[in-house]
């Protein structure tokens, strides 16, 4: 089963208001990323949090990494509509060897 | 900015085909990767290289080879494409040695087998 698991599936919300999705994870874990896909692209990189760091910020976004419950969470504050995407965790572990595995993704739609 | 290309952003083949899908980045990374990307399943890795002439197999390399002659440019090739093979292809390339810094990805490959 993945590595990673998004919380929710899909999230629907109004421009201004905040967003926040989860991921969890079972192995310990080197880092923890977080990537934007909007729709039929690729995905672009968002944010790195080491498993020594607890808190991130990257203008709008803030990742937080709780290792003790193997989880970690992406809030993207005052919303907007080029928001709308598919956001994806990815964990960096050891025991996956030299690679990045990926979970299935929240799909985040912002209603202007 | 880094900049990873894919050969084609749509593809159609027909069953049996030999496909090529290209992938080229411009910063010099060591690593580069092949996923697909199915909905509900997320991105699945299919191969990896971090090096010239080196490969190794990622969780559905079934179906699939890879050549990098050349760092800039990791080939994906399906010797005899099937329908199950129909999915989005997504290469990426990571400058650090290991794979689990950051990733850069091409525009993706959508491809139909008919």
């Amino acid at each position: 089963s993945q590595q990673g698991e998004e919380d929710p599936q899909a999230l629907s919300i109004q421009e201004g208001e905040n967003a926040t999705m989860n991921c969890s994870y079972k192995t310990s874990i080197n880092n923890l990323q977080w990537y934007r896909q909007n729709s039929g692209r690729g995905l672009v990189h968002l944010i790195l949090i080491r498993s020594n760091e607890r808190e991130k910020h990257s203008g709008r976004l803030r990742v937080t990494l709780d290792t003790s419950k193997k989880s970690s969470s992406l809030l993207i504050t005052a919303s907007r509509a080029a928001d709308t995407a598919s956001y994806f965790c990815a964990t960096g572990t050891m025991e996956y060897g030299n690679k990045l595995v990926f979970g299935a993704g929240t799909i985040l739609r912002v209603k202007s | 900015d880094v900049k990873v290309t894919q050969s084609s952003r749509y593809l159609v083949k027909r069953t049996g085909e030999k496909v090529f899908l290209e992938c080229v980045q411009d910063m010099d990374h060591e690593n580069m990767f092949w996923y697909r990307q199915d909905p509900g399943l997320g991105l699945r890795l299919i191969y990896f290289s971090y090096d010239v002439k080196m490969k190794e197999k990622g969780d559905i390399p079934e179906g699939y080879s890879v050549s990098r002659e050349k760092k800039e440019r990791f080939s994906l090739i399906l010797e005899s494409a099937s329908t199950n093979q129909t999915s989005m292809y997504l290469c990426a390339s990571s400058f650090l040695a290991g794979g689990q810094e950051t990733q850069y990805f091409g525009p993706g490959t959508r491809l139909l087998v008919l």
